[in-house]
Order: structure tokens, then C-alpha cells, then sequence
């Protein structure tokens, strides 16, 4: 199976703030990577597919790239809605697996 | 604007069965490959199994985890997917989530609200 690990865990950070939340894999994935985002007692909400395309819906604040085993998610401002754990996905081969999560935090 | 419903959740005892479903709409269901995502309480995501199109062959995989134990079918008639959940253990215990993949790329572009499934005795 491929792992998958972010980084950091968690992280606290301002309204306005620039964030980047790392997702390594355990081998390569080439471009096939997606990111998501989800609010306490929600559903996750598609973000990033592709390692870089933006989901339609997606504010142009949020951003992602990467290929092969490092991939990186960037939120460029940060708004008050932004404040929910992000996770990354691999699905260049079964079984899916998904990080562990990363939990980000108003200061 | 896809929808995505699932039902059938609820506490079960350990070795019992449940099944699960999912209304979809909002798009051809048809045509997507749909999954089966579940998350344990105060937990990260883990994918469950997937069913694509019958253009595609219909084809099925699953987790290790619950190979063997659950069963994923999709009635396109009815817009409908389903998970058959069998010999039940506590560690399965989780919100299970109906996914989209329209696009065919693997990763989950629609989320249903999930049901809660509790395994206990």
C-alpha cells in the first residue's frame, strides 16, 4: 500500500496568512493526487485533483502542486472559512489511501 | 447539482449485517464510477471500495479490511448504489460516505452526508 504523510499535523495561523500544508507519498504517484478540505460534522469537499487543477467552485486562493512522491497545498489568504482539516489522497493504484490529516487553526 | 443521499446506517452488533444505500441525482449515474468512503469517530478518511460504470465492466475493488465482508452493487435504473455489510466488526464502526468519481481519476468529486454505522454490543 502507499502511505501517505502531511505535514505538519496541525497548524495555527491568521486570517490574511499564507499556509502550505506538505503531503508526501510512500512511492511515486506521478500527477495523481488530490487534496480536500472538511468543516467539523461535514462532509470532505473536493479542492485539488491532479496534483494542480483547480475543482470547479474552488476559490483561486487555494492552489497545489507537486509530482512523484512530494506534493504541496497552498491557501494564499487566509479567510475565516478556510479554518478545517485538509487531506491529501493518492489514487494512482488500490487500495486509495489518504493522509492522516491536517488540522489547521485560527491563532 | 449532484446529490448525493445515503440511508441504512444504525448500531448492529458485532458479527451482524447492515446494508447501506445511496440516492444519487444530478447526474448520470450511469456513466460514474462511484465509492464508498468511511471515516471512524474523531478519525482521518479511509476509502472502502469502488464500482465502476458498467461500461467499464461493472468492475469492483475493495480495501483489505473489508474484503471478503462487504459487497458493493449499484441498481442504474434506480440511481442507487449499495454497500452489503457483513460480519460486522467494532473497528467498523464509522460515518460511511457515497462518493462521486465522474471524471474517472480516482479521487472523489461529490460526498454524500453520510450515515453513521455503530458496531456494539
Amino acid at each position: 500500500d502507499i502511505q501517505m504523510t502531511q505535514s505538519p499535523s496541525s497548524v495555527s495561523a491568521s486570517v490574511g496568512d499564507r499556509v502550505t500544508i506538505t503531503c508526501r507519498a510512500s512511492q511515486g504517484i506521478s500527477s495523481w493526487l488530490a487534496w480536500y478540505q472538511q468543516n467539523p460534522g461535514k462532509a470532505p469537499k473536493l479542492l485539488i485533483y491532479g496534483a494542480s487543477s483547480l475543482q470547479s467552485g474552488v476559490p483561486s486562493r487555494f492552489s497545489g502542486s507537486g509530482s512523484g512522491t512530494d506534493f504541496t497545498l497552498t491557501i494564499s489568504s487566509l479567510q475565516p472559512e478556510d479554518f478545517a482539516t485538509y487531506y491529501c489522497q493518492q489514487a494512482n493504484s488500490f487500495p486509495l489511501t489518504f493522509g492522516q490529516g491536517t488540522r489547521l487553526e485560527i491563532k | 447539482e449532484v446529490q448525493l443521499a445515503e440511508s441504512g446506517g444504525g448500531l448492529v452488533n458485532p458479527g451482524g449485517s447492515l446494508r447501506l444505500s445511496c440516492a444519487a441525482s444530478g447526474f448520470i449515474f450511469d456513466n460514474a464510477w462511484m465509492s464508498w468512503v468511511r471515516q471512524a469517530p474523531g478519525k482521518g478518511l479511509e476509502w472502502v471500495g469502488r464500482i465502476k460504470s458498467e461500461s467499464y465492466g461493472g468492475t469492483i475493488d475493495y480495501a483489505p479490511p473489508v474484503k471478503g465482508r462487504f459487497t458493493i452493487s449499484r441498481d442504474d435504473s434506480k440511481y442507487t448504489l449499495f454497500l452489503q455489510m457483513n460480519s460486522l466488526k467494532t473497528e467498523d464502526t464509522a460515518v460511511y460516505y457515497c462518493t462521486t468519481d465522474l471524471n474517472h481519476s480516482g479521487d472523489f468529486d461529490d460526498w454524500g452526508q453520510g450515515t453513521l454505522v455503530t458496531v456494539s454490543s
